[in-house]
């Protein structure tokens, strides 16, 4: 079945640092993908989105392209500060049903 | 915008018990809801997908005689664990969405523990 993999954390960096979270898909057909971020003590946001190859999604500094050769949708962030400390969830959608299916999340701790 | 709560924020109660968990739109009409599970350190897991004024659409191996599911009006959708046992103590989320669009909005989530 259609399924998401994304990198085990925790992963501390320092501030300003350069982040990379990996994201892998499998899916029967062409999904949306989908980067959402939970900050402590909130619901799920979505951070940005690419419904097809090559699509970069970008929001808030963080940016991730939709590579169907390679089945990714790395996010990827230049600096990050402090106050991105959060988990990140990679999602995929199948067009006709609107259910997300998520990746296990990897959480993310930048210290000052 | 697009807001939505849940309540209670965290709820305990004796195995046998029913509970039950209330999912709001506060600013627009949902017309799909969708109720998760999410286990220590794994991912959210669907459990069902809602459509108000229709019956829920469960996932398999999610038991509907237990997970009662309730949409009663485009802003609303309740979740109610039936005869709770331990095994069911959770994290679950809602989420809504409008319009037939793919973005979902998240409610903060419930922690259910069953003593």
């Amino acid at each position: 079945g259609d399924s998401v993999t994304q990198m085990e954390g925790p992963v501390t960096l320092s501030e300003e640092a350069f982040l990379t979270i990996n994201c892998t898909y499998t899916a029967t057909g062409y999904p949306s993908l989908f980067w959402y971020v939970q900050y402590p003590g909130e619901g799920l946001q979505l951070l940005l989105k690419a419904t097809k190859a090559d699509d970069k999604g970008s929001n808030k500094g963080f940016e991730a392209t939709y590579r169907k050769e390679t089945t990714s949708f790395h996010l990827e962030k230049g600096s990050v500060q402090v106050s991105d400390s959060a988990v990140y969830f990679c999602a995929l959608m199948m067009d006709s049903s609107y259910k997300l299916i998520f990746g296990s999340g990897t959480r993310l701790l930048v210290r000052p | 915008g697009a807001v939505v709560s849940q309540h209670p924020s965290w709820v305990i109660c004796k195995s046998g018990t029913s509970v039950k968990i209330e999912c709001r739109s506060l600013d627009f009409q949902a017309t799909t809801m969708f109720w998760y599970r999410q286990f220590p350190k794994q991912s959210l897991m669907l459990m069902a997908t809602s459509n108000e004024g229709s019956k829920a659409t469960y996932e398999q191996g999610v038991e509907k005689d237990k997970f009662l599911i309730n949409h009663a009006s485009l802003t609303l959708s309740t979740l109610t664990v039936t005869s709770a046992h331990p095994e069911d103590s959770s994290f679950y989320i809602c989420s809504a969405s409008y319009g037939g669009t793919d973005t979902q909005y998240f409610g903060p989530g419930t922690r259910l523990t069953v003593l």
